[in-house]
């Protein structure tokens, strides 16, 4: 399966801990986009990242929210002391030269 | 941020019929995209525009630039039940992407 690989799928954590979510990019791809989508609406912009920089984090949360692609291993969006607030399905893209973004599968957080 | 509206917000329709909808901004966009979500699952990618006035179709599926820039629609013709899902339009300036609000289709068998 060559598509964009999102782990976990579901993510339960009580609130004030941290919840770290995984995407691995299709084979070749080495842009990598984190989007939000709360329950009936369209997607929010996170961040944008290539291998090792940030590009554009203009849609991340200037606190608790970071992310990462390190040059081994997938790009990581974390986030500390969650708030219930941050319950959403978040989802990966990854894209190679062109601007066609390929979607991941999801992780659904819930914070209770 | 950009702000992009998407119309009709829901569709209900019969088997057989034809869909349009479209996505409408006050910016210029260099790239418009269409993606089809399932319930609990990502964005599938429909189809890529990448220049003003520019006409794709994708088998039932046909899909427009807009000459300005600044809208795009999504014919499908001949609805299946298995069309189903929600539709968004993404635009993209400045490698920054925007997504509509999504069209709900029902397609009544």
């Amino acid at each position: 399966n060559a598509g964009v690989m999102q782990n976990p799928r579901h993510l339960v954590r009580r609130r004030g801990q941290e919840a770290r979510l995984r995407c691995s990019p299709m084979k070749g791809h080495s842009h990598v986009y984190w989007y939000r989508q709360l329950p009936e609406e369209g997607l929010k912009f996170m961040v944008y990242l290539q291998k090792e920089n940030i590009i554009d984090e203009s849609g991340m949360p200037k606190e608790r929210f970071s992310a990462e692609f390190p040059k081994e291993g997938p790009s990581i969006l974390r986030i500390q002391q969650v708030v219930r607030g941050d319950s959403a399905a978040y989802f990966c893209a990854s894209s190679g030269q062109g601007y066609e973004q390929y979607f991941g599968p999801g992780t659904r957080l819930t914070v209770t | 941020g950009q702000q992009l509206n998407q119309s009709p917000q829901s569709m209900f329709i019969q088997e057989g019929e034809d869909v349009s909808m479209n996505c409408t901004s006050s910016s210029i966009f260099n790239t418009w995209l269409w993606y089809k979500q399932d319930p609990g699952e990502g964005p599938v990618l429909l189809i890529a525009l990448y220049k003003a006035g520019e006409l794709t179709s994708n088998g039932r599926l046909t899909a427009q630039f807009g000459i300005t820039r600044k809208d795009s629609f999504l014919n499908i013709s001949a609805s299946i039940p298995s069309d189903v899902g929600i539709y968004f339009c993404a635009g993209e300036t400045g490698n920054q992407f925007y997504f509509g609000t999504g069209t709900s289709l029902t397609v009544i068998p």
